[in-house]
């Protein structure tokens, strides 16, 4: 019962760097989705992918790439880390669209930038 | 367009006495509704979802909420909390209909559940 599975689970990261975070679900869902979690402020959506091979930007887009080759990998792309991207990430996946479907989500990826 | 609000950042209960954390919503559409929680250091967990039938609904670990959408309002509430239910509370919504499934997510409620 793995569910959904990031990796790494902490990282510490110098400005201008760059790194993956990785994303990986086991439940066959066509959809997932990466969210960044600040404090007091809810979930953010960056990008979502309705299938491999189809992605499309969420409402924080900026600083952030995707790519979806596979159903079950879902990575997010920091190329040149800020100190605004210092955040606690989410993946979630979900079966077809429609809003009636829940997510379920990872446990997260806590990123700081210094 | 759509949007959520919890009324309440924090919740301060006693074991054994009931819990209500607030949720107003907006949307354009028949929205699907979701409450989920959140332990610390852990992802976001279901606790139930209302999609248009039962306006009350029942979730896991004695949670309930009513739909109501003269007031457009779906609060959460439990007869009587446990220490284990302390964690943040998240309202959701999203449309009823397709477009990628895309969440709005509340500000979250921090539940504090005290001796």
């Amino acid at each position: 019962n793995a569910g959904v599975t990031q990796t790494p689970k902490f990282r510490i990261l110098k400005i201008g760097q760059s790194m993956t975070l990785q994303c990986t679900q086991d439940m066959n869902h066509n959809y997932m989705y990466w969210y960044r979690q600040d404090p007091g402020m809810g979930l953010k959506l960056i990008y979502y992918s309705v299938g491999a091979g189809i992605t499309d930007k969420g409402e924080v887009p900026n600083g952030y790439n995707v790519s979806r080759s596979t159903t079950e990998d879902f990575p997010l792309r920091l190329e040149l880390a800020a100190p605004s991207q210092t955040s606690v990430y989410f993946c979630a996946s979900s079966t077809a669209g429609g809003g009636n479907q829940p997510q379920h989500f990872g446990d997260g990826t806590r990123l700081s930038i210094l | 367009a759509q949007s959520v609000t919890q009324l309440d950042s924090h919740v301060s209960v006693s074991e054994g006495t009931p819990v209500l954390l607030r949720c107003n919503y907006s949307s354009s559409y028949s929205p699907s509704l979701f409450w989920y929680v959140q332990h610390p250091n852990k992802g976001l967990q279901l606790l139930l979802k209302y999609t248009s039938a039962a306006t009350l609904v029942k979730g896991i670990n004695g949670f309930e909420a009513e739909f109501k959408k003269s007031e457009t309002s779906f609060h959460l509430t439990k007869p009587s909390a446990h220490m284990s239910d302390a964690a943040e509370y998240f309202c959701v919504v999203s449309p009823f209909t397709g477009g990628g499934n895309k969440l709005t997510f509340g500000t979250g409620t921090q539940l504090k559940v005290e001796l």
